[in-house]
C-alpha cells in the first residue's frame, strides 16, 4: 500500500537549518508531483511547498520563500525540505503528501515529523 | 495569500446534518473548482473528503458531500455519528500557483 515516511525532525535553534526526508513505497514516486504541508501545535493546516514530478517546477508559501527549497530524488524515492534560517514560528509538524494528478489536492499523506524551532 | 474563511466550530446531534462553509476570494476558491474538504482526528494525519468541489475519494462515504456557489464553498454532512467528530478544513488552489486552507473546523457530536 502507499506509504510516506517522514524524517530527520528536532529541536533546533534559531538561524539554524533542518533537512527533512519523505521516503515513499508503493506508488511510482517520480509519476507523482509531492507538496509539504505544516502544522503548527494546536493550528491549523499550512501549504510549504510543492515540487513537480520530475523536479522542473517549484512553488512556496511566501512565509517560507527563500528559506526553504523542496527538493527529490526519484532514484532514492525521496523527497526532501531544507529548512535554512529556521524561526520559532516555523515549530510545526511537517507532513509530506502525495499530489493527486490534474485534481489540485493531495490523496496521501505521511504521520509527519515534528520541529521544535527554540533556543 | 489569506487563509480561507471557516467557522471555528458547528455541532449537531446523532442523525442530523450540519453544514461547513469555506470562503475565499476570487483568486482561489471562487476562480477554480479545486476546493477540497478534509478531515483530521486528534493526532491523525488529515484525510481526503471530497476533491474537486463535490468528488468523492474511494471510500469515503456519501454522507459527505461538497458545494459552492461564487466564492464560498461548503462541506455538508448528512447522518451525523459520533465518528464524524473532528477537525474539518477546506483548501482551495490559487491563481498564485499556491495552495491555502482554511482556518479548520471543529465539529462536535452532541
Amino acid at each position: 500500500q502507499v506509504q510516506l515516511v517522514e524524517s530527520g525532525g528536532g529541536v533546533v535553534q534559531p538561524g539554524r537549518s533542518l533537512r527533512l526526508s519523505c521516503t515513499v513505497s508503493g506508488f511510482t514516486f517520480r509519476s507523482h508531483a509531492m507538496h509539504w504541508v505544516r502544522q503548527a501545535p494546536g493550528k491549523g493546516l499550512e501549504w510549504v511547498a510543492f515540487i513537480s514530478y520530475d523536479g522542473s517546477t517549484k512553488y512556496s508559501a511566501d512565509s517560507v520563500k527563500g528559506r526553504f527549497t523542496i527538493s527529490r530524488d526519484n532514484s532514492k524515492n525521496t523527497l526532501y525540505l531544507q529548512m535554512n534560517s529556521l524561526r520559532a514560528e516555523d515549530t510545526a509538524l511537517y507532513y509530506c503528501a502525495r499530489d493527486m494528478s490534474t485534481k489540485y489536492t493531495w490523496d496521501s499523506w505521511g504521520q509527519g515529523t515534528l520541529v521544535t524551532v527554540s533556543s | 495569500q489569506s487563509a480561507l474563511t471557516q467557522p471555528a466550530s458547528v455541532s449537531g446531534s446523532p442523525g442530523q446534518s450540519i453544514t461547513i462553509t469555506c470562503t475565499g476570494t476570487r483568486s482561489d476558491v471562487g476562480g477554480y473548482n479545486f476546493v477540497s474538504w478534509y478531515q483530521q482526528h486528534p493526532g491523525k494525519a488529515p484525510k481526503l473528503m471530497i476533491y474537486g468541489v463535490t468528488n468523492w475519494p474511494s471510500g469515503v462515504s456519501n454522507r459527505f458531500s461538497g458545494s459552492k456557489s461564487g466564492n464560498t464553498a461548503s462541506l455538508t454532512i448528512s447522518g451525523l455519528q459520533a465518528e464524524d467528530e473532528a477537525d474539518y478544513y477546506c483548501t482551495s488552489y490559487t491563481t498564485s500557483s499556491t495552495w491555502v486552507f482554511g482556518g479548520g473546523t471543529k465539529l462536535t457530536v452532541l
